[in-house]
C-alpha cells in the first residue's frame, strides 16, 4: 500500500532558527494534508494541497507539494517556542478524496528559547 | 461547535482483559475514523466509517478489535482479549464527508496493557 516517510524524525532548533521537514513517496500523491500534534494532544490539521507545485503559506510556514506530486514540505521560519510539536504528512490513498487517509511517522520539533 | 468527544480520557487493564472506547463525532460528519497511535509514531487507520457502513478495516485485528457505528452516529471500538502490544492511545476522528479533506480529531483515549 502507499507509504510517506517523513524526515527528519527529530529536529533540535534554536528559537529563531528556521525548521524544514519533508515527506516524500515513491507513488503520485492525489493531495498531501499536514497535521500538528502537540505533547500530550491531538492532531490538528494545518492544510492540505491538491495541485502539483503548490505552494501554500500560513504565518510564518510554508507549505510545498513537489511537482511530480511526490513529495511536499514543511518549513517554519524564525521558529518559536510555541511551535514545539510533531508534525505529520498524511495522503489518502487512491485518487480523490475517498481512500484511507495514511500518515507519516512525524517530525518532532524541539524549540530551545 | 463541539469537538469530538471520546471517553474515557485513560484506562488501564491487565493483559485478557476487554476494554471499550466510545466517541461521538461532529454534528453532521457522516465519516468517523478510528486510529491507533503508538508512542513515537504516526497515526495508524483502524477502521473507518461512512455513516453506520464499513468503508476499511483492512488494517483492523479481526481475532479481538471490533467496531460499530450503529446509529450512523456514535461509535464503540472494542477489544477482547487485549494484548500488551495493544498500549496505544485510540484517536477518534471525524469528517464531512468522504470528498472533505480535513479530519478533526478528539483528545484520544489512552489505553496501557500490564
Amino acid at each position: 500500500g502507499q507509504q510517506v516517510m517523513q524526515i527528519p524524525q527529530y529536529q533540535h532548533v534554536q528559537e529563531g532558527e528556521d525548521f524544514t521537514t519533508y515527506c516524500n513517496s515513491s507513488t503520485t500523491l492525489s493531495n498531501i494534508q499536514w497535521y500538528k500534534q502537540r505533547p500530550g494532544g491531538h492532531p490538528v490539521f494545518l492544510i492540505q494541497l491538491v495541485k502539483s507545485g503548490e505552494v501554500k503559506k500560513q504565518k510564518r510556514l510554508t507549505f510545498q507539494f513537489g511537482e511530480a506530486k511526490k513529495n511536499s514540505s514543511l518549513h517554519i521560519t524564525a521558529t518559536q517556542t510555541t511551535d514545539v510539536g510533531t508534525y505529520f504528512c498524511a495522503s489518502r490513498e487512491g485518487s480523490g478524496n475517498t481512500g484511507k487517509l495514511i500518515f507519516g511517522q512525524g517530525t518532532t520539533l524541539q524549540v530551545k528559547p | 461547535e463541539a469537538g469530538v468527544a471520546q471517553s474515557p480520557r485513560y484506562k488501564i487493564i491487565e493483559k485478557r482483559q476487554s476494554v471499550a472506547f466510545w466517541c461521538n463525532p461532529i454534528s453532521g460528519h457522516a465519516t468517523l475514523y478510528w486510529y491507533q497511535q503508538i508512542l513515537g509514531q504516526g497515526p495508524k487507520l483502524l477502521i473507518q466509517f461512512q455513516n453506520n457502513g464499513v468503508v476499511d478495516d483492512s488494517q483492523l485485528p479481526k481475532d479481538r478489535f471490533s467496531a460499530e457505528r450503529l446509529k450512523g452516529v456514535d461509535s464503540t471500538l472494542k477489544i477482547q482479549p487485549a494484548k500488551l502490544e495493544d498500549s496505544a492511545v485510540y484517536l477518534c476522528a471525524s469528517s464531512l464527508g468522504p470528498m472533505t479533506g480535513e479530519l478533526f480529531f478528539g483528545e484520544g483515549s489512552r489505553l496501557t496493557v500490564l
